[in-house]
């Protein structure tokens, strides 16, 4: 099992320009998420998932947008990047009751 | 409503030396309870977790008691590596309908040889 892979790694983006974030799971999770983490900073949540064609906001979705067609991929948008979406960005999966899986992270800059 | 308090970092600590990161929590019922370490430049990973009152979650030494009177989970080491520097998070399972997990601020430890 590959676990939670996202892609890509790193990313530069211009204000204004757009993007999306990849997140796959191969562990069958029904539960997806998106947090950010600011420097020095703990876990904020953007979006989750708990099953395929079902999302929800979490805490700081404003300027994201989210969609689930398949139960392996919860991939996240940028529209109109601003630089208050610099941030390391960490896709995690669980099957419930149980632990989070995370991915390693993708990590944004927005100039 | 709910939420989690942790303790503030960063923390310090000579090699061998004790280390207790505190963490509290408010809920209506009684939640599973986790720690959480991330490792510099990665994802965040589970280190232990205890899922009703008393139990005790530990792995690679650390320990921490689901303490159900105090509503805490302090996480202890009785002798820190420098391999152990990382940021520590408390995570206690709050929102159960969509098992979202409400992490703590994240406490910083590095551990000096």
């Amino acid at each position: 099992n590959a676990g939670v892979t996202q892609t890509p790694k790193f990313r530069i983006l211009k204000i204004g320009q757009s993007m999306t974030l990849q997140c796959t799971q191969d562990m069958n999770h029904n539960y997806m998420y998106w947090y950010r983490q600011d420097p020095g900073m703990g876990l904020k949540l953007i979006y989750y998932s708990v099953g395929a064609g079902i999302t929800d906001k979490g805490e700081v979705p404003n300027g994201y947008n989210v969609s689930r067609s398949t139960t392996e991929d919860f991939p996240l948008r940028l529209e109109l990047a601003a630089p208050s979406q610099t941030s390391v960005y960490f896709c995690a999966s669980t099957k419930g009751e149980s632990e989070q899986y995370f991915g390693p992270g993708t990590r944004l800059t927005v100039t | 409503g709910d939420s989690v308090t942790q303790m503030e970092g960063p923390v310090t600590l000579s090699e061998e030396a004790f280390l207790t990161i505190n963490c509290t929590y408010t809920a209506t019922g009684y939640p599973s309870l986790f720690w959480y370490v991330q490792y510099p430049g990665e994802g965040l990973q589970l280190l232990l977790k205890a899922t009703k009152a008393d139990d005790k979650g530990s792995n690679k030494g650390f320990e921490a008691t689901y303490r159900k009177e105090t509503t805490s989970f302090h996480l202890e080491k009785g002798s820190v590596q420098v391999s152990d520097s990382a940021v520590y998070f408390c995570a206690p399972l709050l929102f159960l309908h969509s098992e979202q997990l409400t992490f703590g601020s994240g406490t910083q430890l590095t551990v000096l040889p």
